[in-house]
């Protein structure tokens, strides 16, 4: 049974630090890894896909990589901004049709 | 263009009683999801639209929940004899095709059940 943790569940940096968001997940056999945002009382806001053939994905400030043999992927966000305060998820498409299957997150708190 | 919307964005039910909560996805998108969050944990997948067949919805918990999508575009989720263990926020999310397509989230339904 596939499982998502992210570590850790929370994060505080003063604002201009690069942040590092975690994910890892114990079954190797995903067809893709998304990055997703979420704010307090929000939807998720879709912030980057990466397909299981890919080792990274870049948008802007953020990059994510992943490593499916290890059943990893890290987020990164340069520069980091108050306005980048929010719970950020991993999830993973095991099925191809894209049923995710979340972590718990991380909070992110950037402090000016 | 218009994103995802779901009504109500709150509802407050007593126990034992029925609700709907309505998803419209973005236009031509033509698969549809829900999933279900509580408090300080990621969302939990319920069922999976592909048009108007349920594709999947192992992730429905047991028969009081039941969802539709007539036209293959409104779902409507459905839960009878609701339990306090059903509150949470219901989020309904649409893609392209599904798959390789990023999901696209709606703002959620906060349900409390009393």
């Amino acid at each position: 049974k596939q499982e998502v943790t992210q570590i850790p569940a929370a994060l505080s940096v003063p604002e201009g630090e690069n942040l590092v968001l975690n994910c890892s997940f114990t079954d190797s056999a995903i067809y893709n890894l998304q990055w997703f945002r979420q704010d307090p009382g929000k939807g998720l806001t879709s912030l980057l896909l990466i397909q299981s053939s890919q080792r990274e994905q870049t948008s802007g400030r953020l990059n994510a990589s992943l490593d499916k043999s290890s059943g990893r992927s890290t987020l990164y966000i340069a520069a980091s901004q108050p306005g980048d305060s929010a719970t950020y998820l991993c999830a993973v498409d095991t099925d191809s049709w894209g049923k995710l299957q979340f972590g718990a997150g991380t909070q992110v708190v950037v402090t000016p | 263009g218009a994103g995802v919307s779901q009504t109500p964005s709150n509802k407050v039910t007593e126990k034992g009683k029925y609700v709907e909560l309505r998803c419209d996805p973005i236009s031509g998108h033509t698969a549809l999801y829900w999933y279900r969050q509580s408090l300080g944990q990621g969302p939990e997948f319920l069922i999976y639209f592909q048009g108007t067949g349920a594709a999947d919805d192992s992730g429905l918990p047991n028969d009081r929940f039941f969802a539709v999508r007539p036209e293959g575009s409104v779902s409507t989720l459905k839960i009878q004899r609701t339990e306090r263990g059903d509150s949470a926020v219901y989020l309904c999310a649409s893609s392209l095709t599904g798959g390789d397509y990023e999901q696209y989230f709606g703002p959620g339904t906060r349900l409390t059940v009393t």
